[in-house]
């Protein structure tokens, strides 16, 4: 257990759909990754989140975006939803915006269906 | 842009070492190596990580070559519980590049 929720954890959506994914982070960290993970496939760089900026993306299109609160929860949206958008997200937390020592620790996952 | 490579699987009988290996050539000098673990789909969960010198914990010992063009984890006791997939990544300023990992199946 990392201390790191997220929600939910399956759903099912159709093309064209948007969907908004919800991650905790662990107590005390303020920095917040999101990955797409497709079958088969290592985890892919979305963004990162860091005291609510968004602080690196990776090769990643504008309609996945995200936010991050003051309490360091996130979401992760994405609108025009495509069939290859099918995958486990994965949110991942840690401190100082990522650029320290501090290893990134990963929620559960929330796997999206795209119909 | 892949940034490690492994192969796809391997095999361990259980209680022995396991050593995974790892290819990064084209690592910078500021890059370090990590590894994580991914049971069943679930969450990737930490394992070591490295710069230059070789590393040890709990759970495994992280072994880099001089040139840091390649590395090696080693499960010393294999058990039943490691079988998952190990990911070898190379963590660029915030941004961690996974490879495609390997599957390692501890056989009783």
């Amino acid at each position: 257990e990392t201390g790191v929720t997220q929600s939910p954890t399956h759903l099912i959506k159709t093309r064209g759909q948007q969907v908004t994914l919800r991650c905790s982070s662990q107590s005390g960290h303020n920095t917040v990754s999101w990955y797409q993970q497709a079958l088969g496939q290592g985890p892919q760089f979305i963004f990162q989140y860091y005291r609510e900026e968004e602080n690196g993306r990776g090769n990643f299109p504008p309609r996945f975006s995200g936010l991050q609160f003051p309490n360091y929860s996130s979401e992760l949206n994405v609108n025009a939803l495509e069939l290859d958008d099918s995958a486990l997200y994965l949110c991942a937390s840690t401190t100082g915006g990522g650029r320290g020592l501090e290893t990134q620790y990963f929620g559960p996952g929330t796997r999206l269906l795209v119909l | 842009d892949a940034k490690t490579t492994q192969p796809p699987s391997m095999d361990c009988a259980e209680g022995r070492a396991a050593n995974l290996p790892c290819n990064h050539s084209t690592i910078s000098g500021n890059e370090y190596v990590y590894w994580y673990r991914q049971i069943h789909s679930q969450g990737p969960q930490y394992i070591i990580h490295g710069l230059k010198n070789n590393e040890t914990n709990e759970m495994a010992s992280l072994i880099i070559t001089e040139d840091r063009k390649s590395s090696t984890l080693i499960l010393p006791h294999a058990t039943l519980r490691d079988t998952a997939v190990y990911y070898c990544i190379v963590r660029v300023g915030n941004q961690f590049y996974f490879g495609t990992g390997t599957s390692l199946t501890v056989i009783p």
